[in-house]
C-alpha cells in the first residue's frame, strides 16, 4: 500500500526556469509533510516543510505548497540551477516524532 | 565533521552470515531512527529510539533484526541468517526535540549486499 506517490520518476528542466515536483498521499491522518533532497552517494538532506494547517511555505527558491482536500503537495524550484540536480523525495507524518513515509523519488537534472 | 556518522559504509556478505552496522548521531540529538531504502524506492521506516528506549519498530523488521541504542549514544542494526532479499542501503537518522518535526539528520548509509 503505497501511502505516498510521486508519479513522475523524473523530470528534466533548464536552468533559470520552474521546477515543479509533485506528490499525492492517500493517509488522512498525516499532518506534517517534508521534502528531502539526495546527491549520489550522500543520505538524504531535508529541504523543507509544511503542516497540515498551512497551504504554501516558502524559504528562499523552494516553495512547498498542500492541497489537503486533494491530498497533493507540490514543489516549486525558482529560478533552477544546476545544482539542484538530485534526487527528490516527498515524505509525510502523522507522530510527534520522525516516522516518515517516502514516495519514491523524482529525479531532477537541470540543464545549464 | 559533527553529522550521522554510519559504519561500514559497504557490506558484502554470504547469505545466511550475521551483520552488524553502527550509527553514531548527532551528539545532541536523543532520537535515533533507522530507515531502509531498497533501489528505486524511498526510504521505508524500521524502528525509532528516545535515548536508550525503542519505543516503535515496523513490521518490517522480523526477527532477525535486533537494534540497539546502549545508553543512548551509538546504535547498532543487527541482521541475522541474512537473506538476498536483506540487501539494501540501510539509513540512520537523528534528531532532537524542538526540532520542527520530521527534519532527520541522515547519515550516509550503510549498503548491505547478500550474495
Amino acid at each position: 500500500d503505497q501511502q505516498v506517490k510521486q508519479n513522475s520518476p523524473s523530470l528534466s528542466v533548464q536552468e533559470g526556469r520552474i521546477s515543479i515536483l509533485n506528490c499525492d498521499y492517500t493517509n488522512s491522518m498525516f499532518d506534517y509533510f517534508l521534502w528531502y533532497k539526495k546527491y549520489p552517494a550522500e543520505g538524504p538532506t531535508f529541504l523543507i516543510s509544511i503542516s497540515s494547517i498551512k497551504d504554501k511555505n516558502e524559504d528562499g527558491r523552494f516553495t512547498v505548497f498542500l492541497n489537503k482536500s486533494a491530498k497533493h503537495l507540490s514543489l516549486h524550484i525558482v529560478p533552477s540551477q544546476p545544482g539542484d540536480s538530485a534526487v527528490y523525495f516527498c515524505a509525510s507524518g502523522g507522530t510527534s516524532y520522525g516516522k516518515l513515509t517516502f514516495g519514491q523519488g523524482t529525479i531532477l537534472t537541470v540543464h545549464p | 565533521d559533527t553529522g550521522v556518522s554510519q559504519n561500514p559504509r559497504h557490506k558484502i556478505t554470504k547469505r545466511g552470515q550475521n551483520v552488524t552496522f553502527r550509527c553514531d548521531p548527532i551528539s545532541e540529538h536523543n532520537r535515533l531512527y533507522w530507515y531502509r531504502q531498497t533501489l528505486g524506492q524511498g526510504p521505508e521506516f524500521l524502528t525509532y529510539f528516545q535515548n536508550e528506549a525503542q519505543l516503535e519498530k515496523s513490521r518490517l523488521l522480523s526477527d532477525r533484526f535486533s537494534a540497539e541504542r546502549p545508553k543512548g549514544s551509538f546504535s547498532t542494526l543487527e541482521i541475522q541468517r541474512t537473506e538476498q532479499g536483506d540487501s539494501a542501503m540501510y539509513l540512520c537518522a537523528s534528531s532532537a526535540r524542538g526540532l520542527p518535526t520530521g527534519e532527520l539528520f541522515f547519515g550516509e548509509g550503510s549498503r548491505l549486499t547478500v550474495l
